[in-house]
């Protein structure tokens, strides 16, 4: 089925380690983002990236590292620099400057 | 910051009545849509209205978008339980072929028999 796939659902991380979100879709979709939202709040671009190898930062990077290697894969990498990372991870991707279509997200909690 | 505010943040009706939801935001947009989210899922994408649209319809929802008073509204009528979710504005702003979209706080719709 066509879609975008987001992994794992559920992630934990320990202090000070960097853990990485996956973020693979099949719709041949040249953009993809990547948004946290916090409980009872909207969403937020962390990054997007409109073509393979490159990506713009969004309105609260810092903390967040992502790569756009293949068409298809959008990873993230939360760093221990991100001193509050615990948040509901939504990837998106869109066919052009329209709607987005999102994966189910992945809920990150700090242990 | 938020682009687009939402009011009211929650909303409570009985099946079969209308719903209508408001979205506030602060600069100029190429579009703005709406979109749908059951608890602890993804978004869904509900309905677009580009900058040049005043209204559009898609089943049984209305979107009217007024530029001068930078304000869209959301109008779900004969609502049904089903239709219970959180429900956000998110202005489109283009850059190549992407749709940088800044999302708004959400309305949570409650639907109740």
């Amino acid at each position: 089925d066509g879609g975008i796939t987001q992994s794992p659902k559920y992630l934990f991380r320990k202090e000070g380690q960097n853990v990485t979100l996956s973020c693979e879709q099949n719709l041949n979709h040249d953009a993809m983002y990547w948004y946290r939202q916090d409980p009872g709040q909207g969403l937020r671009l962390i990054y997007y990236s409109q073509i393979v190898n490159d990506f713009q930062k969004g309105d609260i990077a810092e903390g967040y590292s992502v790569s756009r290697e293949k068409k298809e894969s959008f990873p993230l990498t939360v760093t221990s620099a991100q001193k509050n990372p615990t948040a509901f991870y939504l990837c998106a991707s869109s066919p052009g400057p329209i709607e987005a279509f999102f994966g189910q997200g992945t809920r990150l909690t700090v242990v | 910051s938020q682009q687009g505010e939402e009011d009211p943040q929650a909303l409570s009706i009985q099946e079969g009545e209308n719903a209508t939801m408001n979205c506030s935001y602060k600069t100029s947009i190429n579009n703005l849509q709406w979109y749908r989210q059951n608890s602890g899922r993804g978004l869904v994408h509900l309905i677009l209205i580009r900058s040049n649209e005043r209204e559009k319809h898609s089943g049984r929802l209305r979107v009217t978008l007024d530029t001068s008073k930078k304000s869209s509204s959301l109008l779900i009528t004969a609502s049904r339980a089903a239709d219970t979710a959180s429900y956000f504005c998110a202005t489109g702003i283009n850059t190549g072929t992407a749709s940088k979209l800044t999302f708004g706080t959400g309305t949570r719709l409650q639907v109740t028999l």
